[in-house]
């Protein structure tokens, strides 16, 4: 299994362009998240879904969108970055809203 | 809602010596509790969870960490650090799910003197 994979891992963009972060996972999960990562903070929620054609917001939504079309895939689009969306993007999956295994991050520059 | 503290954002100790990373939460549900590791520049990993049986909970590469209720507490031990240990460690708190999801700490630096 690959787990969960993540791409890209490095990614420059500018104000006001677009991009979608993908995340697969092969391990059949339901729970799927997306978390942001700060320097010198703890991650925060995004979105998150408990399968698909299922999503929600979590803790910090603004500025993003989501999807899940299939039980493998969730990806992340910014409609139009800004400077504040600088930061690592995480996703993860499980089987148990409570079990989360982590891909290995997104490290997105907007400049 | 619940919450987290770390209480110490770096700790430094001695190859072979103890490592203690301090933990407190607060929840309104009897909560479900996480230590992640984060080595540089990579995801993160489960190092051990409790999920409301034995209160000593055993994880990887020799860590513990005790559940205190009286205290609110879920400190992270290991008797004898390891140079390959240094990293950041998270301690994470479980709601009932949806929106509350995983709450994580800021997170505590652990490096490691030769």
């Amino acid at each position: 299994n690959a787990g969960v994979t993540q791409t890209p891992k490095f990614r420059i963009l500018k104000i006001g362009q677009s991009m979608t972060l993908q995340c697969a996972q092969d391990m059949n999960h339901n729970y799927m998240y997306w978390y942001r990562q700060d320097p010198g903070m703890g991650l925060k929620l995004i979105y998150y879904s408990v399968g698909a054609g299922i999503t929600d917001k979590g803790e910090v939504p603004n500025g993003y969108n989501v999807s899940r079309s299939t039980t493998e895939d969730f990806p992340l689009r910014l409609e139009l970055a800004a400077p504040s969306q600088t930061s690592v993007y995480f996703c993860a999956s499980g089987p148990l809203q409570e079990t989360q295994y982590f891909g290995p991050g997104t490290r997105l520059l907007v400049l | 809602a619940q919450s987290v503290t770390q209480l110490d954002s770096h700790v430094s100790v001695s190859e072979g010596t103890p490592v203690l990373l301090r933990c407190n939460y607060s929840s309104s549900y009897s909560p479900s509790l996480f230590w992640y590791v984060q080595h540089p520049n990579k995801g993160l990993q489960l190092l051990l969870k409790y999920t409301s049986a034995a209160t000593l909970v055993k994880g990887i590469n020799g860590f513990e960490a005790e559940f205190k209720k009286s205290e609110t507490s879920f400190h992270l031990t290991k008797p004898s650090a390891h140079m390959s240990d240094a990293a950041e460690y998270f301690c994470v708190v479980s709601g009932r799910g949806g929106a509350d999801g995983l709450t994580f700490g800021k997170g505590t630096h652990l490096i490691i003197q030769p």
